[in-house]
């Protein structure tokens, strides 16, 4: 079974601290996809970023990072800098190769970022 | 614009009526998703589409129901056996073709409350 686990519930900062998402996922696919989304207090779920799990490539967009390591089967996030705007809850997905390519979510992580 | 509706953006229900939530994309994505959100925890799905006149039961199919008649729309169906509909709502389409490489666009939900 597939299974996605962001232990932190909710996370504060100052404005401009670096700070750090943690997903930790269970598959037992060789084949598999990770995704963060991004969703504002509008409700939309706003895609950031997708990874294959052949590539362990760490990938940086902008104040953006995302650290891939398949030994410890985790893919957490980073935003260097904080602002008030990422204030957020983001969440951490998982796909596999199945009949229905389904998302499987983490419980989300709130981040408030205060002025 | 491409993108995702969802209509209405909040719904009350009273206990023991049916009520149906709209979703339409004109993005020409050939899968589409419901997923149901409650508070603190992450997504989960309800029904999936991948051609239209053709869908599958989710991990939380009970006491709803959808169809596919067009590629554009897939609206879902709360009924009166949904013991907790009170919930956030979500549909999303995956790009053309389905595939667990491809991200899941989302629309900006319907908040249900049932009276």
């Amino acid at each position: 079974a597939q299974k996605v686990t962001q232990a932190q519930t909710e996370i504060s900062v100052v404005e401009k601290e670096d700070v750090t998402l943690d997903c930790v996922y269970e598959t037992r696919d060789t084949t598999y996809y990770l995704f963060w989304y991004k969703q504002p207090p509008s409700g939309e779920l706003v895609f950031l970023i997708r990874r294959n799990s052949f590539d362990e490539q760490n990938e940086i967009s902008g104040r953006y990072s995302w650290n891939f390591q398949k030994s410890t089967s985790s893919f957490n996030f980073t935003i260097t800098a904080s602002q008030v705007v990422d204030s957020a809850v983001y969440f951490c997905a998982l796909s596999v190769m199945d009949s229905s390519y389904k998302l499987i979510f983490g419980s989300g992580t709130r981040l408030l970022v205060r002025p | 614009d491409g993108g995702i509706t969802q209509s209405p953006k909040y719904l009350f229900r009273k206990e023991g009526q049916n009520v149906t939530l709209s979703c339409e994309q004109n993005l020409n994505h050939d899968a589409m998703y419901w997923y149901r959100q409650d508070p603190g925890q992450g997504l989960r799905l309800i029904y999936y589409s991948q051609i239209v006149n053709d869908f599958q039961k989710g991990d939380i199919a009970e006491g709803y129901s959808v169809s596919r008649e067009k590629k554009e729309s897939f609206p879902l169906t709360v009924t009166s056996a949904q013991k907790n509909p009170t919930a956030f709502y979500l549909c999303a389409s995956s790009s053309p073709g389905t595939s667990a490489y491809n991200e899941q666009f989302f629309g900006p939900g319907t908040r249900l409350t049932v009276l």
